[in-house]
Order: structure tokens, then C-alpha cells, then sequence
């Protein structure tokens, strides 16, 4: 299997840019998880999926943030528009809701907001 | 709520000393606990887990055993590596909330040679 794959894995854009992150998960899996991850808040929970409907999004920072999974294999991280604070490495993970709860994530967007 | 504390870093070693990172949790229910492990450039990956409590959790030399009296699931190596040097996190999920994981801060290692 290859994995959590995420696009694109860098990304600089400017300020007030509209901002597009996509993940396809391990086939078979049933949830699905954005986090965001700085060097001054940690790890981050931004929302999750269950069988492509959104389960929590308490932790979506504000209204400029945006996630949809459309079907079980492709969801999206959207920001807009996009400020310099939103710099961060974003991750996608999913799991299987048969298995013992563990997650499987991507290798990371690197998102860089100048 | 659940939680995970874990102790701050860094923890700075050399080649070959013994390892403990320290982890304890809070949670309502009996929930699974996992170290997970971060090298630079890249996503977090399962170094190992335990779903009940006694049970104890290995791979890569690593060993974590979960100790449901002190709600705790610190982390062991007998013998680093440079190789090892990375942010390790501990995380629980309680059955009663799906699958979502919660983690602790990270503790990240550096392995002198």
C-alpha cells in the first residue's frame, strides 16, 4: 500500500491567496483526520471524518478554514484566504474503525504564507 | 477531558545510553495507548502500542508497558542510537470517542555520537 499521500508537499503563497491541500487515504480506511502542526502550539486536531461525513470540526480555527471529503478516497484542506499565521506544516492521517485506533499519516504540506 | 503529559525536551543523550521518556495520561474509559515517532521532514509513524492495561508494547528496541495503576506508558530504549534522534509522542484513544487519538506535546531526543 502506499500510504497516506498528501499534495502538493511544499507550498508558498502570499497573503490572501486561496490555499488548496489535498490527501488520499489508505484504501479501506473509514476515518480521516487534519491536523496542523507549529512549533509553538504542537499538534493540532483541525477535524475528522467518518465515512466522508465530518464528525468534529471544533478545532478548525475560524471560518476561513474548509474541509470536505467528496468520497472515500480524496479530501481537502482549504484556506481563504490565507495569512502568514496559518504557516505550518499540515498532516492527514486515517484509520480504520476495525483496528485498534491507530493512524496512519501522510508525510505533510509544508505551508509557507508570506 | 482525556489528556497525555509527557516530559519536556529536549532530552540530549550519547550513543548508546539508556532511554526513558515519561508519559502519563488521564481518560474516563480504558483506553489504547501508543508511542508514536517523528523524524525531521516527515510524518508521525507507530513506534508501538498496548490495548490493555500490563500489556506491554515493543519494536525497534523500544518498550512501553502500560501500567494502568499509574496511568502510565513511559518509554524505553536500552541502548540509543544516533538514528533514534527524533520527536517521539505518546497518545491514547478512548473507545468512546471513535478513533480520534489525543497526544501529548512530544518529547524530542537527541543522540549524540
Amino acid at each position: 500500500d502506499a500510504g497516506v499521500i498528501q499534495s502538493p508537499r511544499h507550498e508558498v503563497t502570499e497573503m490572501g491567496q486561496e490555499v488548496t491541500l489535498r490527501c488520499k487515504p489508505i484504501s479501506g480506511h473509514d476515518y480521516l483526520f487534519w491536523y496542523r502542526q507549529t512549533m509553538m502550539r504542537g499538534l493540532e486536531l483541525l477535524i475528522y471524518f467518518n465515512n466522508n461525513v465530518p464528525i468534529d470540526d471544533s478545532g478548525m480555527p475560524e471560518d476561513r478554514f474548509s474541509a470536505k471529503m467528496p468520497n472515500a478516497s480524496f479530501s481537502t484542506l482549504k484556506i481563504q484566504p490565507s495569512e502568514p499565521r496559518d504557516s505550518a506544516v499540515y498532516f492527514c492521517a486515517s484509520s480504520f474503525s476495525g483496528s485498534s485506533y491507530e493512524q496512519y499519516f501522510g508525510p505533510g504540506t509544508r505551508l509557507t504564507v508570506t | 477531558g482525556d489528556s497525555v503529559t509527557q516530559m519536556e525536551g529536549p532530552v540530549t543523550l550519547s550513543e548508546e545510553a539508556f532511554l526513558t521518556i515519561n508519559c502519563t495520561y488521564t481518560a474516563t474509559g480504558y483506553p489504547s495507548l501508543f508511542w508514536y515517532v517523528q523524524y525531521p521532514g516527515e510524518g508521525l509513524q507507530l513506534l508501538l502500542k498496548a490495548t490493555k492495561a500490563d500489556d506491554k508494547g515493543s519494536n525497534k528496541g523500544f518498550e512501553a508497558t502500560y501500567r494502568k495503576e499509574t496511568t502510565s506508558f513511559h518509554l524505553e530504549k536500552g541502548s540509543v542510537q544516533v538514528s533514534d534522534s527524533a520527536v517521539y509522542f505518546c497518545a491514547l484513544s478512548d473507545k468512546n470517542a471513535g478513533n480520534m487519538l489525543t497526544f501529548g506535546g512530544g518529547t524530542r531526543l537527541m543522540v549524540k555520537p
